[in-house]
């Protein structure tokens, strides 16, 4: 999994906490993403880094922020997790060729009820 | 709207026979075109080919092609094994240093004995 590791590997909550998800990286690595995988489809970006601190949205932010303090974490965050938001989330890292080439975690199945 | 296709959704082959797997796009700027296999349960993993033109990339028994003039890519497998039951997974690159990605919703291969 080059080098990624989620916390946790499975969550289930209910609607309205909030949750955090963990994504760790031993490489050093500029960007980092957030996906979603839900049946029906494919992976969608949730947030992207660049750099610490730098941050930007993806294609399905909404109800999800992200924050990176330092270059080896990036923290999803759902404010107030509602049932459409149960699904299984991936970090990835892109590697440093300019083919922009993704590395995948191994993912976090978070379930809402 | 960009869009990557996948057909067909399901496939089932036995052990050692070939088969091949499509992938349509409307992705623009169209950058590269890379396949990721992705085992139940797990993240996606690259098989290490990427198309960018009218071009043929293998690894191993894995060989892809691709079409620009028709926007259409495939996976061929050869020689199939018990191991290659997976989904596996169209990525369009469509550009900017971000390095943007859309994924096909994948096609399921099982292999029987």
């Amino acid at each position: 999994d080059a080098g990624i590791t989620q916390s946790p590997r499975h969550k289930v909550t209910e609607t309205g906490t909030p949750v955090t998800l963990r994504c760790h990286q031993t490489e050093n690595h500029r960007y980092m993403y957030w996906y979603r995988q839900d049946p029906g489809h494919g992976l969608r970006l949730i947030h992207y880094s660049y750099g610490v601190k730098d941050t930007d949205k993806g294609e399905v932010s909404d109800g999800y922020s992200v924050s990176r303090s330092k270059t080896e974490d990036f923290l999803l965050t759902l404010e107030s997790a509602t049932s459409s938001q149960t699904s299984v989330y991936f970090c990835a890292i892109r590697g440093d060729s300019s083919s922009y080439e993704q590395y995948f975690g191994p993912g976090t199945r978070l379930t809402v009820t | 709207k960009n869009q990557v296709e996948q057909s067909p959704q399901s496939l089932i082959i036995l052990e050692g026979k070939n088969c091949t797997l499509q992938c349509n796009y409307t992705v623009s700027p169209f950058s590269n075109l890379r396949w990721y296999k992705q085992d139940t349960g797990r993240g996606p993993v690259s098989l290490k080919i990427m198309t960018f033109s009218e071009n043929t990339k293998s690894n191993g028994r894995y060989t892809a092609t691709l079409d620009a003039d028709t926007k259409q890519s495939s996976l061929h497998i050869t020689a199939s094994q018990l191991s290659d039951s997976a989904s596996y997974i169209c990525v369009v690159n469509y550009g900017g240093s971000q390095g943007n990605l859309i994924f096909g919703k994948g096609t399921k291969l099982s292999v029987k004995p």
